[in-house]
């Protein structure tokens, strides 16, 4: 099946740093991807859609000026935290489709990011 | 908007037993609907989608759901419960608004106890 790979699944970094979030499809093409937040124990907030070669589309509330949002190529998306603090301390997961628009989401193992 | 609702925070079932994980749709148009199982620290797996025909929709590791316009609802089931069932467990709904990605319910915690 379609595998979407999250790199590093743990980061803690510092205040004020920028921290980059790998999400790739190994074995599909995905002309577009999605990255969530979750916070603990509570459900999957959509962040923003990732369009290859294109600017991404954020949510209403998500700044993306700090969410930095980059998909290169069909099978590589990036999301870098700029300049993160600690209430960006959270689990982020990206996911791809494949196939049509009724084709279900595949998930990357999601990256905990700690800011201390 | 396209959203779901889990009206269950957590579903506790004996081992053995049949399980069922509430959820309700509401949705201008068809509903798209989904289930995922997340473990701890883990991304979303999915288990089984219902876009059109038959009400009852068989998924992956013994899980069904059944559809249900008239109530609006999508519960997932299944008949006799496992301990490594525990999980967390969300309905999603596709969303035409925001490039086809899920929107997703709040989750519903599942203990199965031996």
């Amino acid at each position: 099946g379609a595998v979407v790979s999250q790199h590093p699944s743990r980061v803690i970094c510092k205040s004020g740093t920028s921290v980059k979030i790998e999400c790739r499809s190994l074995d599909f093409q995905a002309t577009t991807m999605f990255w969530y937040r979750q916070f603990p124990k509570q459900s999957l907030m959509l962040m923003a859609t990732s369009n290859e070669g294109s600017k991404a589309t954020y949510e209403q509330g998500v700044e993306k000026d700090k969410f930095l949002i980059n998909h290169a190529s069909l099978t590589l998306s990036t999301l870098t935290v700029t300049s993160a603090h600690p209430e960006d301390s959270s689990f982020y997961i990206c996911s791809a489709r494949v196939g049509q628009q009724n084709s279900p989401l595949h998930f990357g193992n999601g990256t905990r990011l700690t800011v201390t | 908007a396209q959203s779901v609702a889990q009206p269950e925070d957590q579903v506790n079932v004996a081992e053995g037993n049949p399980l069922t994980v509430k959820c309700t749709y509401s949705v201008s148009g068809n509903p798209y609907l989904f289930w995922y199982v997340q473990y701890p620290n883990r991304g979303l797996q999915f288990l089984l989608k219902y876009i059109t025909g038959d009400n009852l929709v068989k998924g992956s590791y013994g899980f069904e759901a059944e559809f249900n316009k008239s109530q609006t609802s999508f519960h997932l089931k299944k008949p006799s419960a496992l301990v490594s069932d525990s999980a967390l467990y969300f309905c999603a709904v596709r969303d035409i608004n925001s490039g086809y990605a899920l929107n997703f319910g709040k989750g519903t915690s599942l203990l199965v106890t031996p």
